[in-house]
């Protein structure tokens, strides 16, 4: 199926800990991003990177660390966990024009929970 | 105050009752206006894609782009009870720019 994967679904952990989620895309495109959507479905640019390059890097704390290793990959760290990182990540990617954006393709969500 | 501004809702409606959804934007560089469907526990999946001003239609589907007023709406017709989910506009300006959402419109179309 052509799509973009995350993994994993659903990701439970205490404060304090150390987590990643993987995003795979297998549609050719040359942009990759992460959004985080929160409680009140408010969909919040965090990192988009292009051909393995960070192009967008919003105020995130640097407790989050995305990685690229090619432009079919982009995984997302994050470093000693909070409460408030809860929330649902979703990867998408794009097909970036010279004129702008095209639509994304997002990922069905990881929904994280810090306890 | 947000880039971009969405009620959000919940809207109900009966079925067949025509829907319209909207919302407005502050930032006149945006030139690319999406509309997203995101049912419970999913991902955001493309609905309807405009460039600039005008209406663009596709099924039960309408788009409306307003620059001057920067105002962008969605219309359905004929609302079914499978359209029921959040509808999130989306917009960006041109260069390597993101997506800017809104915070999305909760719509339930009851049978």
């Amino acid at each position: 199926d052509t799509a973009v994967s995350q993994t994993p679904k659903y990701l439970v952990t205490q404060m304090g800990n150390d987590k990643s989620i993987k995003c795979e895309q297998n549609l050719g495109h040359d942009t990759m991003y992460w959004y985080k959507q929160d409680s009140k479905k408010f969909l919040k640019i965090m990192f988009s990177y292009n051909n393995k390059e960070l192009i967008i890097n919003e105020t995130v704390p640097n407790r989050f660390s995305p990685k690229s290793p090619d432009k079919a990959h982009l995984n997302l760290h994050i470093n000693s966990l909070e409460l408030g990182d809860s929330a649902v990540y979703f990867c998408a990617s794009s097909q970036e024009f010279r004129t702008g954006p095209y639509g994304y393709t997002f990922g069905s969500g990881t929904r994280l929970t810090v306890v | 105050q947000k880039e971009v501004e969405q009620d959000p809702g919940p809207l109900s409606v009966p079925e067949g009752a025509i829907v319209s959804l909207n919302c407005t934007y502050s930032n006149s560089a945006f030139q690319y206006f999406m509309w997203y469907r995101q049912y419970s526990r999913k991902g955001p999946e493309l609905l309807m894609y405009t460039y600039s001003s005008g209406n663009k239609e596709d099924g039960r589907f309408t788009a409306q782009v307003d620059k001057s007023s920067k105002y962008i709406s969605l219309f359905i017709r004929d609302s079914q009870p499978s359209d029921s989910a959040t509808y999130l506009c989306a917009m960006s300006g041109t260069g390597r720019r993101a997506l800017t959402f809104g915070s999305g419109t909760r719509l339930q179309v009851q049978p």
